[in-house]
């Protein structure tokens, strides 16, 4: 079982804040570096696919950095919005192409 | 629309029923799998299926019985369950093992 490390589990932003949160991944083996966004009683929606150290990739207000040898990916939301209250969740690929989940980050927007 | 659909989205079982999950997916993908996510728990890969043939079963319990009839469609047989298989379950699709997984919404299992 890999270690995929989310944190914090949760945490509350005013409207209009930035706000960035960490996943922690094994720096061995690895292939790429998912970030999934996933509102309650919806599907997880891909945001980024990450697979080279350094590459930093952005969606709108929402960017991500990855670094592989360190084991660890920041997600950034800049600017929050009340729309951007969900689940955050980052999945480790291997080399066998198989994703390790993390627990997830559950970012709160307060209008 | 993720274009993986899952039915149904809630199921309430006894111990002893037999039932079945339904996932589809529309994106032409040739890579599914089967995901669990229990209470507070992160999301776990059940079984992979890659071009209908079954490629990964992440040591689960024979009362989960997977079928891939063909690339569009993926099932999970559930058979005697117990209290604790009480969870979320989710489908995904790729194109392609090592790419993008595209998720359904979900179906929420509860066993009495």
């Amino acid at each position: 079982i890999l270690n995929v490390e989310q944190s914090p589990q949760s945490l509350h932003v005013q409207e209009g804040d930035s706000t960035n949160f960490t996943c922690s991944f094994p720096s061995s083996n690895f292939y790429a570096l998912h970030w999934y966004r996933w509102e309650t009683a919806k599907s997880p929606e891909a945001l980024f696919v990450m697979t080279l150290n350094g590459d930093e990739k952005k969606k709108g207000r929402i960017s991500a950095t990855l670094n592989t040898k360190e084991g660890y990916s920041y997600l950034y939301i800049k600017g929050s919005q009340p729309e951007d209250s969900a689940t955050y969740l980052c999945a480790f690929m291997g080399n066998d192409y198989k994703l390790s989940f993390g627990a997830g980050t559950t970012v709160t927007v307060r209008a | 629309e993720t274009g993986v659909t899952q039915t149904p989205r809630h199921l309430v079982m006894g111990m002893t029923n037999k039932k079945s999950l339904k996932c589809e997916q529309h994106l032409g993908h040739n890579a599914m799998y089967w995901y669990k996510q229990s209470a507070k728990k992160p999301l776990e890969l059940m079984f992979v299926y890659n071009f209908k043939e079954q490629t990964e079963n992440n040591s689960v319990p024979s009362r989960f019985s997977p079928e891939c009839p063909n690339s569009s469609h993926l099932f999970l047989h559930l058979h005697t369950l117990q209290p604790e298989d009480s969870a979320l379950y989710l489908c995904a699709s790729s194109q392609e093992r090592r790419e993008t997984q595209y998720f359904g919404p979900g179906t929420r299992l509860l066993v009495l």
